[in-house]
């Protein structure tokens, strides 16, 4: 079956500490995004990227890190910066900039 | 003045009943408007895909777009409980510019 896995479902981080959300694509879909959730705020884009080893910043990418090594592949590391990680994490996919295909998300916490 | 207005609700209708959602907007250049479905924990799931002005029909949904008044519309005839969900409106711009997504109203069909 087609479709984006994020993983893990649910994931603790320790403070000082940097954690990293996987979502792997099988659409072949040249352009994948990353949001954040928290109640009653939407989704706020923090990094996008249109081809393999380039991606761009969105509106609230301080405290995040990316890469786009492979097609298929587009990990989120939230760094010890993000004083305020806990939100529900959403990836992204699509051809072009319209239509995108969500995961099933990754809830971060705090310990 | 955000780029998109969504009224977050909650909205709670009965079994049955015409449901109306919304969305206001200030970026005249937007072009693509969407409307998505979100169930508690899940990713958005694209429900609706409208380019520039007019109506969309699919089944009990319809998407309209007013452009002359930067406002869009989603209709729900015959709501059901399995209906009960986050609508979040998105749209974009022609080009490589990302989706601009609203808040979502979270909706409630009662039985």
């Amino acid at each position: 079956d087609g479709g984006i896995t994020q993983s893990p479902k649910y994931l603790f981080r320790k403070e000082g500490q940097n954690v990293t959300l996987s979502c792997e694509q099988n659409l072949n879909h040249d352009a994948m995004y990353w949001y954040r959730q928290d109640p009653g705020q939407g989704l706020r884009l923090i990094y996008y990227s249109q081809i393999v080893n380039d991606f761009q910043k969105g509106d609230i990418a301080e405290g995040y890190s990316v890469s786009r090594e492979k097609k298929e592949s587009f990990p989120l590391t939230v760094t010890s910066a993000q004083k305020n990680p806990t939100a529900f994490y959403l990836c992204a996919s699509s051809m072009g900039q319209e239509k995108l295909f969500f995961g099933s998300g990754t809830q971060l916490s705090v310990l | 003045q955000k780029e998109v207005e969504q009224d977050p609700g909650p909205l709670s209708v009965p079994e049955g009943a015409i449901v109306s959602l919304n969305c206001t907007y200030s970026n005249s250049a937007f072009q693509y408007f969407m409307w998505y479905r979100q169930y508690s924990r899940k990713g958005p799931e694209l429900l609706m895909y409208t380019y520039s002005s007019g109506n969309k029909e699919d089944g009990r949904f319809t998407a309209q777009v007013d452009k002359s008044s930067k406002y869009i519309s989603l209709f729900i005839r015959d709501s059901q409980p399995s209906d009960s969900a986050t609508y979040l409106c998105a749209m974009s711009a022609t080009g490589n510019t990302p989706l601009v997504f609203g808040k979502g109203t979270r909706l409630s069909v009662i039985a």
